[in-house]
C-alpha cells in the first residue's frame, strides 16, 4: 500500500489568487494522478502527473490553469490559478498501487473554497 | 460518452441487513471494476477489484457481481452496521479510472 500526505487539508482564498496543494507518496511511484471533487459530484480526473515531462491534462483542464509539476517520483503539486468561486471543490491527490493491481490510493483530500 | 450510474438517492438499511448498491454503465468496455468508501472529508479508500473476466468476488462481508452483458455491477455489504454508514463508489478502469457519483449508505441502528 501507498500512504499519501497531501496539504494543505483545507484553505479559503480571494478570487484571483492561486493556491498550490502539495502531495507526497510514502514510496515511488510511476503514476500520479490529480482529481477533484464538486458538491455532491464525482471525482473527475483533472491530469496525470508525469516524471520528467509534462503532465497530460484530461478534456475540460488545461496547464495554464492547473498547472502541476512532478519533480521526483515521490512528489507533486497541483496549483489552482486565478481562481474563482466555481473552483471551489475538493481536490485529491491518487497514485496507482505499485505492484500492478489498479487499486488507486488517495490522498485526504485539499478543501478549496474561494471567496 | 463514457457513463456511470449509481442510485442517486441515499440507501437506508436496518442493521443486520443486506445492503445492495447497484453501478451501472454505458458506452465503456472496462477491464476491471472497483470500489470504493469514502467517509466525509476522506479521500476514497479502496474496497475491492473485479476483472471483466470474474463474475463475483468477496471480502470478509462484502461481495461484488460483475456483469459484462448487463453492465452492471451490484455491491453487497451483509450483516450491516452503523459504522458501514458512508458513500460508496463505483470506478471503471482500463487506462485511466473513472469514478461514478457514488450512493450515501445509512446502516440504521
Amino acid at each position: 500500500s501507498a500512504v499519501i500526505s497531501q496539504k494543505p487539508s483545507r484553505d479559503i482564498c480571494q478570487r484571483g489568487t492561486s493556491l498550490t496543494i502539495q502531495c507526497q507518496v510514502d514510496s515511488q511511484v510511476t503514476m500520479m494522478f490529480w482529481y477533484r471533487q464538486q458538491p455532491g459530484q464525482s471525482l473527475t480526473l483533472i491530469a496525470t502527473a508525469n516524471q520528467g515531462s509534462e503532465a497530460t491534462y484530461e478534456s475540460g483542464f488545461v496547464i495554464d490553469k492547473f498547472p502541476i509539476s512532478r519533480p521526483n517520483l515521490t512528489f507533486s503539486t497541483l496549483t489552482v490559478s486565478n481562481m474563482s468561486p466555481e473552483d471551489s471543490s475538493i481536490y485529491l491527490c491518487s497514485v496507482e498501487d505499485i505492484w500492478g493491481n489498479t487499486e488507486a490510493f488517495f490522498g485526504q483530500g485539499t478543501r478549496l473554497t474561494v471567496v | 460518452s463514457q457513463k456511470i450510474e449509481q442510485n442517486s438517492e441515499a440507501l437506508n438499511i436496518q442493521e443486520g441487513k443486506t445492503a445492495t448498491l447497484t453501478c451501472n454503465y454505458t458506452n465503456y468496455s472496462p477491464a476491471y471494476l472497483q470500489w470504493y468508501r469514502q467517509d466525509p472529508g476522506r479521500g476514497p479508500v479502496f474496497l475491492l477489484l473485479i476483472r471483466e473476466n470474474e463474475k463475483e468476488k468477496r471480502k470478509e462481508r462484502l461481495k461484488v457481481t460483475f456483469d459484462t452483458t448487463l453492465k452492471q455491477s451490484l455491491f453487497h455489504i451483509t450483516a450491516s452496521q452503523p459504522a458501514d454508514s458512508a458513500t460508496y463508489l463505483c470506478a471503471l478502469g482500463d487506462d485511466k479510472i473513472i469514478f461514478g457519483k457514488g450512493t450515501r449508505l445509512h446502516i440504521l441502528p
